[in-house]
């Protein structure tokens, strides 16, 4: 993979309402694709990920991400989230076959859930 | 659950210390990888390690090195520490073949 964008510095919205964050990827081979999130003073965590099979993959916590190639793309969604949503979101990615199993992330998303 | 532990959350050292990071994870992961974190430029890749004794540099190694003696601890070392290092260090671990990593909670240095 070359790289990882995600346009969006920081995303507010409001509790229960929807929330989209995008990333796009640039690679000249298939990819792996991940969405982790770090909540205030911790470490990242894996959120959700793509590695075959069904386009769509859905997290623990109502998060969902589509993969689509012709886009290039790995949008993450929720319906409706919450304050404890509040945190920053990476996408990152991996080049399918690449040995060192080496991961080139985004310069993260930070989501603000207001009430 | 997976571990990874980082020797300290919070660190402050001098301009030209020599600065030690230690990392421990505990699922016998082959794989270890040091990260800095920025705002606004995410997670780069400093150095990574997929066996004992063997490493491999990542996108940003200058100014620093590590040391991997033992399977489950990854050590970074900032040679004599400069203000530009002043970071967030996030240490992670993987399974041979696998592209999921477990992260640690992080060591914020400050470099004065």
């Amino acid at each position: 993979a070359q790289s990882v964008t995600q346009l969006d510095s920081q995303v507010p919205v409001f509790e229960e309402a929807p929330v989209e964050l995008r990333c796009n990827y640039s690679s000249s081979v298939s990819v792996y694709l991940f969405w982790y999130v770090q909540y205030p003073n911790q470490g990242l965590q894996l959120l959700l990920k793509y590695l075959s099979g069904s386009t769509l993959v859905k997290s623990i916590n109502g998060f969902e991400a589509e993969f689509n190639k012709s886009q290039t793309s790995f949008h993450l969604r929720k319906p409706s989230v919450h304050i404890s949503d509040t945190a920053e979101y990476f996408c990152a990615v991996s080049d399918q076959g690449d040995s060192s199993y080496k991961l080139i992330f985004g310069s993260g998303t930070r989501l603000l859930v207001r009430p | 659950d997976v571990k990874v532990t980082q020797s300290s959350r919070y660190l402050v050292k001098r301009t030209g210390e020599k600065v030690f990071l230690e990392c421990v994870q505990d699922m016998d992961h082959e794989n270890m990888f040091w990260y800095r974190q920025d705002p606004g430029l995410g997670l780069r890749l400093i150095y990574f390690s997929y066996d004992v004794k063997m490493k491999e540099k990542g996108d940003i190694p200058e100014g620093y090195s590590v040391s991997r003696e033992k399977k489950e601890r990854f050590s970074l070392i900032l040679e004599s520490a400069s203000t530009n290092q002043t970071s967030m260090y996030l240490c992670a671990s993987s399974f041979a073949g696998a592209y999921e990593q477990y992260f640690g909670p992080g060591t914020r240095l400050t470099v004065t």
